[in-house]
């Protein structure tokens, strides 16, 4: 069965860097890529971004350039995504969700079960 | 800010059906597929609905999708007290450099 699974909740001080590891099985890794999307607290969804888990290419929100990084290491089968420059408004749970090219399938079908991310001083 | 809105919540008796909307426009709902997620509480996403009216394996036949130029609707038939959850709307927009946006969101209350 297709699986994701996330690394643990992190604490960090504002202006810090966090990396968010998802690490996949239960299906061939390079045949989808993987979306992350962030809900702050009591907040809706908000989409970050996408990456192609076969190429590397990577499709980033507007917002979010130059603050977020996405890769996969397909030796492992695991996706990261790093935020840097911490503010307390990045506070959040990070989630992967597996997905072909949004602009073209335009669905998360496979989630994982989310990261906290913390960000005080 | 979403440029998906949605109803901030809806409810329903048990066996009754409930309607969810989702008002867009022609950069993202009017021409690109919509999918809907179930939120419970306390736990990630899960995918309901994908290219407007399909349900992946598993998900009950209860649930149907539909769309209509700018908006879209999920249904909920046979309401059950396991529905109550947050719902989002979400397809792909094409204006600027593009973006996946999801619906503001409709909690689902069953009373």
């Amino acid at each position: 069965q297709v699986q994701l699974v996330q690394s643990g909740a992190e604490l960090k001080k504002p202006g810090a860097t966090v990396r968010v590891s998802c690490k996949a099985s239960g299906y061939p890794f390079t045949t989808y890529g993987i979306n992350w999307v962030r809900q702050a607290p009591g907040q809706g969804l908000e989409w970050m971004g996408w990456i192609s888990a076969d190429n590397g290419y990577t499709q980033y929100a507007q917002k979010f350039q130059g603050k977020v990084i996405m890769t996969t290491d397909t030796s492992t089968n695991t996706a990261y995504m790093e935020l840097r420059s911490l503010r307390f408004d990045d506070t959040a749970i990070y989630y992967c969700a597996r997905g072909k090219r949004p602009a073209v399938a335009g669905a998360c079908d496979y989630w994982g079960q989310g990261t906290l991310v913390t960000v005080s001083s | 800010q979403s440029v998906l809105t949605q109803p901030p919540s809806a409810s329903g008796t048990p066996g009754q059906r409930v309607t969810i909307s989702c008002s867009g426009s022609s950069s993202n709902i009017e021409g690109n597929p919509v999918s809907w997620y179930q939120q419970l509480p306390g736990t990630a996403p899960k995918l309901l609905i994908y290219r407007n009216n399909q349900r992946p394996s598993g998900v009950p036949d209860r649930f149907s999708g539909s769309k209509s130029g700018t908006s879209a609707s999920l249904a909920i038939s046979g309401l059950r007290s396991e529905d109550e959850a947050d719902y989002y709307c979400a397809a792909w927009d094409d204006s600027l450099t593009g973006l996946y946006v999801f619906g503001t969101g409709t909690r689902v209350t069953v009373v």
